[in-house]
């Protein structure tokens, strides 16, 4: 089965600082999805950024970026230019790739704080 | 805008009391997800259902039951609600096979007392 661990329940960052979220996971299949979701105080789940397997290009989004390290099982959010609305809970997650009922496995999340 | 829609935000019920959490999504996903939120334990699939009238079990099914006559609605039952299923209770669907994750409902945060 596969896991996802986020190490670190609470992160805190200075306003346009940079921050890194870690996560780590662990699976047998060679290919798949990577994934991080931000839920703010209003709960509503919003996709950052989505990494695919077989692409060794780190995604990029705006001011986020993923360090992703296949054979590490490694997959940190970077959070460059911190905003205050970045303020969060940050979760990583996992899905199989293509197969019917795909489900996605979350890691168990890391709160972050941003201060002004 | 395409939604999944949870029917309450919040929720109070007795223990014993039989609990009903209704979603619906207007997108014709297939993929439907049930998940419950803890702090410290992230988000823990209960059931899932990639068509009408199907349902899978998730890693945390036990007191639950799911129902999906319908291709948009997907709904979680506690059959006998207890206080260890207070709990943000998370909605989800998804197309078959998409790269691009899910879409989420804004949760209900059901309190069992």
């Amino acid at each position: 089965a596969q896991t996802v661990t986020q190490s670190q329940p609470e992160m805190s960052v200075q306003e346009a600082e940079t921050v890194t979220l870690s996560c780590t996971y662990d699976t047998s299949e060679s290919d798949y999805y990577l994934f991080w979701y931000k839920q703010p105080p209003s709960r509503q789940m919003i996709l950052v950024i989505r990494q695919e397997a077989y692409k060794q290009q780190n995604a990029t989004e705006n001011r986020f970026s993923v360090n992703f390290q296949k054979a590490a099982k490694s997959f940190s959010l970077k959070i460059s230019d911190s905003q205050l609305g970045d303020a969060a809970m940050y979760f990583c997650a996992y899905r199989r790739r293509e197969t019917s009922g795909s489900r996605l496995t979350f890691g168990e999340g890391t709160q972050l704080t941003v201060n002004p | 805008d395409v939604k999944v829609t949870q029917s309450s935000r919040y929720l109070v019920k007795r223990t014993g009391e039989k609990v009903f959490l209704e979603c619906v999504q207007d997108m014709d996903h297939e993929n439907m997800f049930w998940y419950r939120q803890d702090p410290g334990l992230g988000l823990r699939l209960i059931y899932f259902s990639y068509d009408v009238k199907m349902k899978e079990k998730g890693d945390i099914p036990e007191g639950y039951s799911v129902s999906r006559e319908k291709k948009e609605r997907f709904s979680l039952i506690l059959e006998s609600a207890s206080t260890n299923q207070t709990s943000m209770y998370l909605c989800a669907s998804s197309l078959f096979g998409t790269r691009v994750g899910y879409t989420f409902g804004s949760g209900t945060r059901l309190t069992v007392v």
